[in-house]
This record gives C-alpha cells, sequence and structure tokens, in this order.
C-alpha cells in the first residue's frame, strides 16, 4: 500500500498570507496526486488534479506542484473562504488519502 | 446539474444490516466508477472502495475488503453501500463520488453530501 503524508498537520495563518502544504507519498506516484478542500460539515471538494491542474471553477491563488514523492499545494494570498482542512491524494494505485492540514485563523 | 444524492441518516443497533445509496444524475451513470469514503467523528478520509457501474466490478481497500459489500443497479443509477452486521466502530459520515479522469489521473470530481451512520446500542 502507498503511504501518504502531510505536513504539518495544523497551521495558522492571517487572510492574505501565502500558504504551503506538503505532502510525501512512501514511494514514487508520478504526478498522480490530487488536492481537496473540506469546511466542517460539508463534503470535500476537488481543488487540484494530477498534481497541477486546477479543477474548474477554483480560483487561481490555489496552485499545486510537484512528482514522484514530494507535492505542494500553495495559496497564494489566503482569503476567508480558504480556512478548512486539506487532503492530498494519491491516484498511483487506487486511492489513500492524506491525514490532512487544518488551515485555522491567526 | 451534476449530482450525487444519498440517503438518509441511519441510527442502527450493533450486529444489524444496512445498505445506503448514492443516486447519481446529470451524467451517463455507467460512465464513471462510484466510490465511496469514510470520515469518521472528527478524523480523515479513508477510501473504502468503487465501483464500476456498466459492470459492477469493484475493487476494495484491504482495511475494507470483507467489513462492506459495494454494489449497483445501473437501471436506477444507483450505487450501495452495504453492511451484513454493523459495530460500534461503524458511526462515522459515508460519501460517495463520482471517479473522472483517465490514464491513472484518476481524481473524485463529485461528492453526494454524505449520510451519517450510528451504531449504538
Amino acid at each position: 500500500d502507498i503511504q501518504m503524508t502531510q505536513s504539518p498537520s495544523s497551521l495558522s495563518a492571517s487572510v492574505g498570507d501565502r500558504v504551503t502544504i506538503t505532502c510525501r507519498a512512501s514511494q514514487s506516484i508520478s504526478s498522480y496526486l490530487n488536492w481537496y478542500q473540506q469546511k466542517p460539515g460539508k463534503a470535500p471538494k476537488l481543488l487540484i488534479y494530477a498534481a497541477s491542474s486546477l479543477q474548474s471553477g477554483v480560483p487561481s491563488r490555489f496552485s499545486g506542484s510537484g512528482s514522484g514523492t514530494d507535492f505542494t499545494l500553495t495559496i497564494s494570498s489566503l482569503q476567508p473562504e480558504d480556512f478548512a482542512t486539506y487532503y492530498c491524494q494519491q491516484s498511483y494505485s487506487t486511492f489513500t488519502f492524506g491525514p490532512g492540514t487544518k488551515v485555522d485563523i491567526k | 446539474e451534476v449530482q450525487l444524492v444519498q440517503s438518509g441518516a441511519e441510527v442502527k443497533k450493533p450486529g444489524e444490516s444496512l445498505r445506503i445509496s448514492c443516486k447519481g444524475s446529470g451524467y451517463s451513470f455507467t460512465s464513471y466508477w462510484i466510490s465511496w469514503v469514510r470520515q469518521m467523528p472528527g478524523k480523515g478520509l479513508e477510501w473504502m472502495g468503487r465501483i464500476d457501474p456498466s459492470d459492477s466490478y469493484t475493487n476494495y481497500s484491504p482495511s475494507f475488503q470483507g467489513h462492506v459489500t459495494i454494489s449497483a443497479d445501473k437501471s436506477i443509477s444507483t450505487a450501495y453501500l452495504q453492511w451484513s452486521s454493523l459495530k460500534a466502530s461503524d458511526t462515522a459520515m459515508y460519501y460517495c463520488a463520482r471517479q473522472a479522469g483517465l490514464n491513472y489521473y484518476y481524481y473524485m470530481d463529485v461528492w453526494g453530501k454524505g449520510t451519517t451512520v450510528t451504531v449504538s446500542s
């Protein structure tokens, strides 16, 4: 099984901050990596697929990069609606989610 | 509008059976796999398994293989997640999600709102 880790597990940030979340796979997964956002009481929402492709309708302040085992999700200027938990997910071998990174207000 | 509509909240006793549903609309149901994802209270997302509604072929996570059954009825565009004997540890929110993409670049682009399952004596 492919294991996914994320760091940090949580972070506090202010509106306007640049935020970076890291995801690491236990083996190379090429670019088979997706990012989701989940707000409390809501279903997850797809943000980024194939490591760096922005899902339709997602603001351009979200971006993804990386390949192999190391990936990042960047929010260029944090907005109030971005406070949420973010999950990475590999699709190289069925699916595995990372443990999540909670972004809250500083 | 493309959507997945899940069945309502369930409260069950340990040992009881249960089947929850996920109905797709607004797209060709047999053209996209459906996955099920568990979220235990206050915890992260766990992929349970998926089904190809066109032929009912399934994949399961090793963590869930043998504990749940995923099925589908393409005639009514509905996927199911089933337990034969519930445990208290099955208490969770369960989401269905549509799998899109090509050539292993798969992702879950449409999600149901979730079904809460509570198992308590």
